[in-house]
């Protein structure tokens, strides 16, 4: 079983709508949770970061951290045609010098 | 401007040649890393360092070496490639291992091997 796990999609929405992407894991110790943005051929650039559960918001952007689910949300609220990229989602805990992502979600946002 | 860069960006190869992929930062972090991006397979480490001269290997290190003489330096090495390491190799830097909200990647290095 992997340690993070991610629909790769592709995810197809229309202009406007609400998306959401997740990622569920199975290590508990997790504490520290990341969405990276990746246009295609560019590195991934951090979008939300989370330490331990809760909601975090940022524009039309919002994590979400259940801990006790062990899953965590990315909403992207009026989605736009720049928003068409993929989604790695990210955790780590601390000390532990690692990094695990998922395998990235592709969204194309149509107009 | 933070910024990670690498080079090449892009690079065919044929197998059994070494090559060296550089990597850069600019903002003093101590923890640096080296990933592997497949399709379906996401990002997998292959290398990290916590600080000069301390590197440690990460899920994938077989075929390739690393070293960090210098804090803003970290090359990965691939010393006799072959055809299963062509992919698309990104860099990054981060203050440390673990809290996330600090890591910069580099553009990305796309490696062909014949």
């Amino acid at each position: 079983q992997k340690e993070v796990e991610q629909d790769p999609g592709p995810l197809s929405v229309p202009e406007g709508a609400i998306v959401s992407l997740n990622c569920t894991y199975s290590n508990s110790a997790f504490q520290y949770f990341m969405w990276y943005r990746q246009y295609s051929r560019k590195g991934p650039e951090l979008l939300m970061y989370t330490y331990s559960s809760g909601n975090k918001e940022d524009g039309r952007f919002t994590a979400q951290v259940d801990k006790s689910s062990k899953y965590i949300s990315l909403f992207i609220r009026d989605s736009q045609p720049s928003d068409s990229a993929t989604y790695l989602c990210a955790m780590s805990w601390y000390n532990f010098n690692k990094f695990y992502f998922g395998s990235g979600t592709k969204l194309n946002v149509k107009p | 401007e933070a910024q990670v860069t690498q080079n090449p960006r892009y690079l065919i190869t044929v197998t059994g040649k070494k090559l060296t992929v550089t990597c850069s930062q600019n903002m003093n972090h101590e923890y640096m890393s080296w990933y592997r991006q497949d399709p379906g397979l996401g990002l997998r480490q292959i290398y990290y360092s916590m600080n000069v001269e301390v590197t440690d290997k990460g899920d994938v290190p077989e075929g390739y070496k690393v070293s960090r003489k210098e804090k803003r330096n970290f090359p990965l090495i691939l010393e006799s490639p072959s055809p299963n390491q062509t992919s698309l190799y990104f860099c990054a830097s981060s203050l440390d291992g673990y809290s996330g909200n600090t890591i910069y990647f580099g553009e990305g290095s796309w490696l062909t091997v014949v």
